[in-house]
């Protein structure tokens, strides 16, 4: 069976601290992985990862993909109160059109 | 440019009644894709339409219907409701389906 699990469930930082948030999945017919940050409502576009091993990133945040071993990590450097949200990782992968499976999410609180 | 436009944006109904929720999507993007995200189970893909046309279908009961109009507009419809169908509806669309999706800001549906 498909799935998509995000480790841990919830964490709790100050700010300044720099966290590692992780994705596994086992997914046929793979495409990507996407990250979404979810503050309220909609979730919003973080990273597409298609290729192992390159790094993507903006500003404080990164991410990196590893096709072999079938997780990718998402890294948040000098956090902030602005990043409590519940982080969301996706697979999309290719049926007869599109489709994701998408992990429970990931659960940051930034305290000051 | 305009966003995804959900509506509407909250909703109460009573067990057994149906429910029609509208999801506008950014201008020129032709994929729509409808979840459900609750506590439990995280965001559950329910349908993917591309072109007035479905092209993917989640694991939910025949309760659970959509339609794509011509402008790609969307709506969904949830026929006999249950207390379980309380959820946050959330819609994305893309340019033709895959990679990344912009969310609309959900429609919040409580069923008593």
């Amino acid at each position: 069976e498909d799935k998509v699990v995000q480790s841990p469930l919830s964490l709790v930082v100050h700010e300044g601290d720099t966290v590692t948030l992780n994705c596994s999945y086992e997914v046929t017919n793979f495409r990507s992985l996407l990250w979404y940050k979810q503050e309220k409502k909609a979730p919003t576009f973080l990273f597409m990862l298609t290729s192992s091993g390159i790094e993507k990133k903006s500003g404080r945040l990164s991410s990196i993909l590893d096709k072999k071993e079938l997780f990718s990590i998402l890294n948040i450097t000098a956090t902030q109160t602005g990043d409590s949200a519940v982080y969301l990782c996706a697979v999309e992968y290719r049926n007869t059109g599109n489709q994701f499976y998408f992990g429970t999410g990931t659960s940051l609180t930034v305290i000051p | 440019k305009a966003g995804v436009t959900q509506t509407p944006r909250y909703l109460i109904k009573t067990r057994g009644q149906q429910v029609t929720l509208s999801c506008s999507p950014i201008s020129g993007h032709r994929s729509v894709s409808w979840y459900q995200q609750t506590p439990g189970q995280g965001l559950q893909f329910l349908f993917e339409y591309f072109s007035e046309t479905q092209r993917n279908k989640g694991n939910f009961p025949g309760r659970f219907s959509g339609r794509q109009f011509s402008n790609s507009r969307s709506e969904m419809n949830v026929s006999t409701l249950e207390l379980g169908d309380s959820a946050l509806y959330l819609c994305a669309s893309s340019l033709a389906g895959g990679g990344n999706y912009t969310f609309g800001s959900g429609t919040r549906l409580t069923v008593v």
